[in-house]
This record gives C-alpha cells, sequence and structure tokens, in this order.
C-alpha cells in the first residue's frame, strides 16, 4: 500500500486532455512539493515535473502539474501515442524522514 | 552529459550481504545529494536511502533500515548502498539517482538500474 494515492489507471484517444491525481496527507503533500516521474515501459524513470510545478528543460508544455491542500495532479494535454506510459507522483514525508511515491497510473492512448 | 551507471547486483541467497555501486560522471559530484530508489519486478517505485553531499545528512526507508548502509566517496565520485541480511522482498532492480537543488528534492536523472535477486 503505498503512502501517495493514484489511480492505477487513465486513458485518453490522441489530442485529447487527460488528469492523474495524487492523494497525499498533511506530513508529505501538505507540507513538501511535488514531483512527476515518467516512466516508459523497459526505461528508467525521468523527472517530468518537479516543485509541484515546473518543467524540466526538454519536457513539452502539454505536461502541468498543479498542488492543492494534500492533493496534486499532473495534466497532460494535446495527448500523444508516445505519452504512455507509468506515471508516479512523489514527495518527502515529515512523519517517515524519507521519500513517498503512489503506486503508479498506467496511461493508455486508445 | 549526466551518466549515472549502477553495479554490483546479481543473485544471491538469503540472509547474505551484497554491495551496490553507483559510478557518476558529467556533473560536480560532490555538489549534491545521491540517492536510491527501488522497483520490484512489475511493481512501482520504493524510495530506499538518501544521502547529502558530505554524508552530513543520510535517511533509510524503514524496509531496509538497521539492514542497508548507504556511504559516497566523492574523491571517486562513488555511491555505494551495502545490503546486508538480505530478503525475497528485497527482489528489485535498484537505481541510483543524482538529487536536485536540495537533499529532499526531486530525483534527477536516474540510472539504468542494477537488478538484485535474492533467492536460495
Amino acid at each position: 500500500q503505498s503512502v501517495l494515492t493514484q489511480p492505477p489507471s487513465a486513458s485518453g484517444t490522441p489530442g485529447q486532455r487527460v488528469t492523474i491525481s495524487c492523494s497525499g496527507s498533511s506530513s508529505n503533500i501538505g507540507s513538501n512539493t511535488v514531483n512527476w516521474y515518467q516512466q516508459l515501459p523497459g526505461t528508467a524513470p525521468k523527472l517530468l515535473i518537479y516543485s509541484n510545478n515546473q518543467r524540466p528543460s526538454g519536457v513539452p508544455d502539454r505536461f502541468s502539474g498543479s498542488k492543492s491542500g494534500t492533493s496534486a495532479s499532473l495534466a497532460i494535454s494535446g495527448l500523444q501515442s508516445e505519452d504512455e506510459a507509468d506515471y508516479y507522483c512523489a514527495a518527502w514525508d515529515d512523519s517517515l524522514n524519507g521519500g513517498v511515491f503512489g503506486g503508479g497510473t498506467k496511461l493508455t492512448v486508445l | 552529459e549526466v551518466q549515472l551507471v549502477e553495479s554490483g547486483g546479481g543473485l544471491v541467497q538469503p540472509g547474505r550481504s551484497l554491495r551496490l555501486s553507483c559510478a557518476a560522471s558529467g556533473f560536480t559530484f560532490d555538489d549534491y545529494a545521491m540517492h536510491w530508489v527501488r522497483q520490484a519486478p512489475g511493481k512501482g517505485l520504493e524510495w530506499v536511502s538518501g544521502i547529502s553531499w558530505n554524508s552530513g545528512s543520510i535517511g533509510y526507508a524503514d524496509s531496509v533500515k538497521g539492514r542497508f548502509t548507504i556511504s559516497r566517496d566523492n574523491a571517486k565520485n562513488s555511491l555505494y548502498l551495502q545490503m546486508n541480511s538480505l530478503r525475497a522482498e528485497d527482489t528489485a532492480l535498484y537505481y541510483c539517482a543524482k538529487s536536485g537543488s536540495y537533499y529532499l528534492s526531486w530525483f534527477d536523472p536516474w540510472g539504468q538500474g542494477t537488478l538484485v535477486t535474492v533467492s536460495s
């Protein structure tokens, strides 16, 4: 059971907008920033969003992040087939004194 | 280009030990904290351990506390994970990751991982 809660799956058609939620608590998302990672099949995870809503260089602006209270979300607009991947949210947890991840959301592009 | 290359994984019997290494290049290693994150087969990501640039701050997941030890050698641009008393549930792909601007920040980039299999 992951500390952060994500839906196990999400889907959309090309061009559509999809959002993935991430729910936590006051000790993690409520008091720390949220980061998102994309893991394409058979590859290492890649940083997608950091500090709630910042995009690293090279990440398309189709990807955006937001946070409110103890929840966060990742939005992908103009969905493309190459966006099919697993997406993980992550944050630091002050109670556990360590990093915590969501269980991951498998995004399918129909 | 930042590169992280893990090594040291393999098949090990329960109760035995293994030491993972991560060779870093392409950045000033001793400016950054480093972390280990693992992924069991078909499962999600789990933070294992982190170490600040000067080893002054170290943290472990409860699942490995007392069994695993993280360390670094800034002169060799290398990160290590000493894993003792290994259990079947430690079977996973172990990733080395560079921290962001501060110890408790994001992980970027990640290495390709080294596979640890604990089985008799």
